[in-house]
């Protein structure tokens, strides 16, 4: 069974440009969460799918973040403009549904690592 | 709010020494209980986990039980090797209603020299 891939995984920017980031979770699972991962701390959840609705945003900053799943399947994490402060491993990770039988078991990809100039 | 409180580190043993990274947690209501490790270039990967008070989560020498009358679950292995060198990372899983959050604690770096 295949993981779950991102990309990039490696991304240096200035501040003020912009960055993408894609991940295609494991197939079947309808929920979707991007995780934000500074350095020396854990990881913290920016946004949650399930299926292509936003089940929660309450993390994001959606001033310059954004982040779609229009068929309910890969996703796009976006920033702009980025920040020096949003340095980190941008984690994508995905499970079966959440609304039932979910114990809270994540598969996550590698991440991709964004380095902010 | 729910938190995850995790023993910092880094960590450094000998190999076979005997390792615990301590972790509490505040919640309230029921959480589920993990442990996480990401080794070295890896992604996050569950370790193990345990979801009721009393159960004792395990996998690859790596013991925690679920301690509710001390709101904790440290991780504990009898006999480190070089390989589990990696960061460790406990988490907590709560349900609201439809909707459950997967909160995670700092983070523990262990280095096991042979």
């Amino acid at each position: 069974e295949a993981g779950v891939a991102q990309s990039p995984r490696y991304k240096i920017i200035e501040k003020r440009q912009s960055v993408a980031f894609w991940c295609n979770p494991i197939s079947g699972h309808a929920t979707l969460y991007w995780y934000q991962q500074i350095l020396g701390q854990g990881p913290k959840l920016l946004i949650q799918f399930q299926n292509n609705g936003v089940v929660d945003d309450s993390q994001l900053p959606k001033d310059r973040f954004s982040a779609e799943r229009l068929k309910g399947v890969d996703s796009t994490l976006k920033i702009q403009p980025a920040k020096l402060e949003d340095s980190a491993v941008y984690l994508c990770a995905s499970s079966l549904d959440g609304r039932r039988g979910n114990t809270g078991e994540l598969f996550f990809g590698e991440g991709s690592r964004l380095t902010v100039l | 709010g729910d938190s995850v409180t995790q023993m910092e580190g880094p960590v450094t043993l000998s190999e076979e020494a005997f390792l615990t990274i301590n972790c509490t947690y505040t919640a309230t209501g029921y959480p589920s209980l993990f442990w996480y490790v990401q080794y070295p270039g890896e992604g996050l990967q569950l370790l193990l986990k345990a979801t009721k008070a009393d159960d004792k989560g395990s996998n690859k020498g790596f013991e925690a039980t679920y301690r509710k009358e001390t709101t904790s679950f440290h991780l504990e292995k009898g006999s480190v090797q070089v390989s589990d060198s990696a960061v460790y990372f406990c988490a907590l899983y709560f349900r609201g209603g439809t909707l459950g959050r997967l909160y995670f604690g700092r983070g523990t770096q262990l280095t096991v020299w042979p």
